[in-house]
């Protein structure tokens, strides 16, 4: 399937810091990345899509001043959690769809982002 | 998209065909139906996908009955290394997939 990554892998900073992950599609164009949160033992809950050239549209919920989302090219999108804060350690998750697919575009993940806010 | 209802957790013995299900009864017509698995700390790794036939490939196999209100995930040769959550979900082209809490299977030696 295709390839999906992810950078960091896993991240501490301090509170009020920003941090960036970026999310690149190894060997695809994806005109659609999506951003997934996931905490201790649950499911993972969908934050944005993120679509190239255009603005990223963001689930209920979920601020899109706290969480960036740029997706300037076909190959990379990044999500930048600005004034991090404990609450928003997580597990974050991007994925990609892969257009070669046809109409069944099937998306494949990145191995996430383990962020620890202290 | 249809809702799906998977058992929260099964156990399978080391190299016996582990046979996950899933109901989706108010699946549409034009909704696929869609396996990942997520082993512990990673993103998710896509299984396979079907829409009314059944399907097979290197990983798995997925059998959806006729009503295509049921499917059933076939691990044909269960590894330890298999020990996952699993997650079927129900998508419509375009749109993008939800996650319900899945079938965690353990399996055993």
């Amino acid at each position: 399937g295709a390839v999906v990554s992810q950078h960091p892998s896993r991240v501490i900073c301090k509170s009020g810091t920003s941090v960036k992950i970026e999310c690149r599609s190894l060997d695809f164009q994806a005109t659609t990345m999506f951003w997934y949160r996931q905490f201790p033992k649950k499911s993972l809950m969908l934050m944005a899509t993120s679509n190239e050239g255009s603005k990223a549209t963001y689930e209920q919920g979920v601020e899109k001043d706290k969480f960036l989302i740029n997706h300037a090219s076909l190959t990379l999108s990044t999500l930048t959690v600005t004034s991090a804060h404990p609450e928003d350690s997580s597990f974050y998750i991007c994925s990609a769809r892969d257009p070669s697919g046809g109409h069944q575009e099937t998306q494949y993940f990145g191995p996430g982002t383990r962020l620890l806010v202290l | 998209d249809a809702k799906t209802t998977q058992p929260p957790s099964m156990d399978c013995a080391e190299g016996r065909a582990a046979n996950l299900p899933c109901n989706h009864s108010t699946i549409s017509g034009n909704e696929y139906v869609y396996w990942y698995r997520q082993i512990h700390s990673q993103g998710p790794q896509y299984i396979i996908h079907g829409l009314k036939n059944n399907e097979t490939n290197e990983m798995a196999s997925l059998i959806i009955t006729e009503d295509r209100k049921s499917s059933t995930l076939i691990l044909p040769h269960a590894t330890l290394r298999d020990t996952a959550v699993y997650y079927c979900i129900v998508r419509a082209t375009g749109n993008m997939l939800t996650f319900g809490g899945g079938t965690r299977l353990m399996v055993k030696p």
